[in-house]
């Protein structure tokens, strides 16, 4: 099993450009999540999934979409890049939403948007 | 999910026992301690967790005191590779994994 991979591993915008980060799973879990990460700072949520089709907002929504089309897959969106949005962004999933089941994480995708 | 309190930084020697404290004071009685760390600019990776009873595996244990207000994580021979990031986290069954906070955590550096 790869467990849950990201791409890209970096990636460099300008201001007001657009993409895409793909996070899948091949542990067949339910839940699904982005988290981004601030130099020195701890994880926050940004947006998770509790199954095909369905999305949620977390704690810092604005500026992402998200889409769930497949359960493997869980896409995170930036439609106009801002420099406030230079972080780390990690993917995590969990077989379920239960308190019991450990968070699997991506190894993580480096954003800079000059 | 009850808040948790950890030291910002700790420091070990190569081969000793790492003990990283954790306070969680105003823990709920069906909430379970949760630990996970994050090795720099990787994804964070999941230790252990507990309710009340002390618990092991093969990469720690974890003391939780009577009371449940405060626990430790016990690297039994800290090596080189477990300087990282400690989060301790704390949160109740069937509550949505993915919105426990991950704090600040602690630091903590193996020296040789």
């Amino acid at each position: 099993n790869a467990g849950v991979t990201q791409t890209p591993k970096f990636r460099v915008l300008k201001t007001g450009q657009s993409m895409t980060l793909l996070c899948a799973q091949d542990m067949n879990h339910e839940y699904m999540y982005w988290y981004r990460q601030d130099p020195g700072m701890g994880l926050r949520l940004i947006h998770y999934s509790v199954g095909e089709g369905t999305t949620a907002k977390g704690e810092v929504p604005d500026g992402y979409n998200v889409s769930r089309l497949k359960k493997q897959n869980f896409l995170l969106g930036l439609e106009s890049a801002a420099p406030s949005q230079t972080s780390v962004y990690f993917c995590a999933s969990t077989l379920s939403g239960s308190s019991y089941n450990e968070q699997f994480f991506g190894p993580g995708t480096r954003l800079t948007v000059l | 999910d009850a808040k948790t309190t950890q030291p910002t930084s700790m420091d070990c020697a190569e081969g000793r026992a790492a003990n990283l404290p954790c306070n969680h004071s105003t823990i709920s009685g069906n909430e379970y301690v949760y630990w996970y760390r994050q090795i720099h600019s990787q994804g964070p990776q999941y230790i252990i967790h507990g309710l009340k009873n002390n618990e092991t595996n093969e990469m720690a244990s974890l003391i939780i005191t009577e009371d449940r207000k405060s626990s430790t994580l016990i690297l039994p021979h800290a090596t080189l590779r477990d300087t990282a990031v400690y989060y301790c986290i704390v949160r109740a069954p069937n509550t949505n994994a993915g919105k426990s906070t991950f704090g600040d955590g602690t630091t903590l550096t193996v020296k040789p």
